[in-house]
């Protein structure tokens, strides 16, 4: 599996946008960028995945690189409630995610 | 309705014990997982499993041990349990084939005394 490096921690302003960085640069041709994130005392949730193009869903957009050694995981308007540990992951297939110790999000008042 | 559920929530047990920890997805999923969550909240791969394959982390003791009575149901029986076992357990699903995401269950503390 490729690796992923981002950064400890960030903090966004309520009502900002937030731009959570994810560097892959061992990443291969058919795998799969995936974002999660984990809420204080809860599990994981899956929030967006893609592969090449840019997406975008009722809670993100992702935005991947051209030559796909980075990504971007854009929360538009940050609310407290998104306040949580971010993990980038990338792989293949359905099978055996492996969480690197992630982004910890602060949404500041 | 909860899409992944396991019980119990909490679980306070002592070393030598023998556990287990319960869990059912109503997402009509094929394929199960279970995941250890320590104390510096490392999140790992610790099986996956469908009707097909049981895939083990090879760093998993033998202590452990995945078991599915039907297609929604992935228990994990833990064996002789040790202090170091003390973490949060969570339970997952996804489809096979499908889009790769995986639901999560809430979790289980446990704490082995």
């Amino acid at each position: 599996d490729a690796k992923t490096t981002q950064p400890t921690s960030m903090d966004c302003a309520e009502g900002r946008a937030a731009n959570l960085p994810c560097n892959h640069s061992t990443i291969s041709g058919n795998e799969y960028v995936y974002w999660y994130r984990q809420i204080h005392s809860q599990g994981p949730q899956y929030i967006i995945h893609g592969l090449k193009n840019n997406e975008t869903n009722e809670m993100a957009s992702l935005i991947i690189t051209e030559d796909r050694k980075s990504s971007t995981l854009i929360l538009p308007h940050a609310t407290l409630r998104d306040t949580a540990v971010y993990y980038c992951i990338v792989k293949v297939g359905a099978n055996n995610l492996f969480f690197g110790t992630g982004t910890r999000l602060t949404v500041i008042p | 309705d909860t899409a992944v559920s396991q019980t119990p929530k909490y679980l306070v047990t002592q070393m030598g014990n023998d556990k287990s920890i319960k869990c059912e997805q109503n997402l009509g999923h094929d394929t199960m997982y279970w995941y250890k969550q320590d104390s510096k909240k490392f999140l790992k791969i610790m099986f996956s499993y469908n009707n097909k394959e049981l895939i083990i982390n090879e760093t998993v003791p033998n202590r452990f041990s995945p078991k599915s009575p039907d297609k929604a149901h992935l228990n994990l029986h833990i064996n002789s349990l040790e202090l170091g076992d003390s973490a949060v357990y969570f339970c997952a699903s996804s489809q096979e084939g499908g889009w790769g995401g995986q639901y999560f269950g809430p979790g289980t503390r446990l704490t082995v005394t």
